[in-house]
């Protein structure tokens, strides 16, 4: 099992659609969560961390199930400029330091 | 503030020749991070540096790769003897502390080996 698993999609939505991801881990040590959003072409950018608690920040909410170990981005109300590739990122806890990054899913949001 | 750079944006060689691209982490931040990116493809870590200590050289995926951070600022990452496998985006990143906090990427190098 890879140790951190993403749909690659694409998922092609309508504009107003509600779309989600879902990230598995497998590590179950894991301590941090990110959300992170790379445009094509660009770096990848911080969408929002994943508390424990879920959290949302406008139409985007993150949660996180450590018992079945995922994480999920719920996007409401899509826009055309939500099209990107949503990268996963897990951070492990203990001696290793190395945040491990999904190979992104690909959303494409369309008239 | 100023976020993280990298230079040079884009980089054409030949192959066999040797490469040095350099990264400008974010003022203040002592962790900082080399990725790579091939066409497509998720980000594949290759080295990571913590402050004063020893850097993480796990990812590197041959001896012609080696990365140095002088002052604990500035990192260059050196490729020799290029190969085209080489081509690829080379992604920097920076974080505050442990690598646990977010991370923040420069724009990276686009390397093209013919």
């Amino acid at each position: 099992r890879k140790e951190v698993e993403q749909d690659p999609g694409p998922f092609n939505v309508p504009e107003g659609a509600t779309v989600a991801f879902n990230c598995t881990y497998s590590n179950s040590a894991s301590q941090s969560f990110f959300w992170y959003r790379q445009d094509c072409r660009k770096e990848p950018k911080l969408l929002m961390s994943v508390y424990s608690s879920g959290n949302e920040d406008g139409r985007f909410t993150a949660q996180l199930n450590r018992a079945s170990q995922y994480i999920s981005l719920l996007i409401r109300d899509s826009k055309l400029s939500d099209s990107a590739t949503y990268l996963c990122v897990v951070n492990p806890r203990g001696g290793s330091y190395i945040p491990t990054f999904g190979r992104g899913t690909s959303l494409i949001v369309h008239p | 503030g100023a976020g993280v750079s990298q230079s040079p944006s884009n980089k054409v060689t030949e192959k066999g020749k040797d490469v040095e691209l350099r990264c400008d982490p974010i003022s203040g931040h002592t962790a900082l991070y080399w990725y790579r990116q091939s066409l497509g493809q998720g980000l594949e870590f290759l080295i990571y540096f913590q402050g004063n200590s020893a850097p993480d050289k796990s990812g590197l995926p041959s001896d012609r790769f080696s990365a140095e951070r002088t002052g604990g600022s500035v990192s260059t990452l050196t490729i020799q003897r290029t190969q085209q496998e080489d081509s690829a985006v080379y992604l920097c990143a920076s974080s505050l502390g442990t690598g646990r906090e977010t991370q923040y990427f420069g724009p990276g190098t686009r390397l093209l080996v013919l």
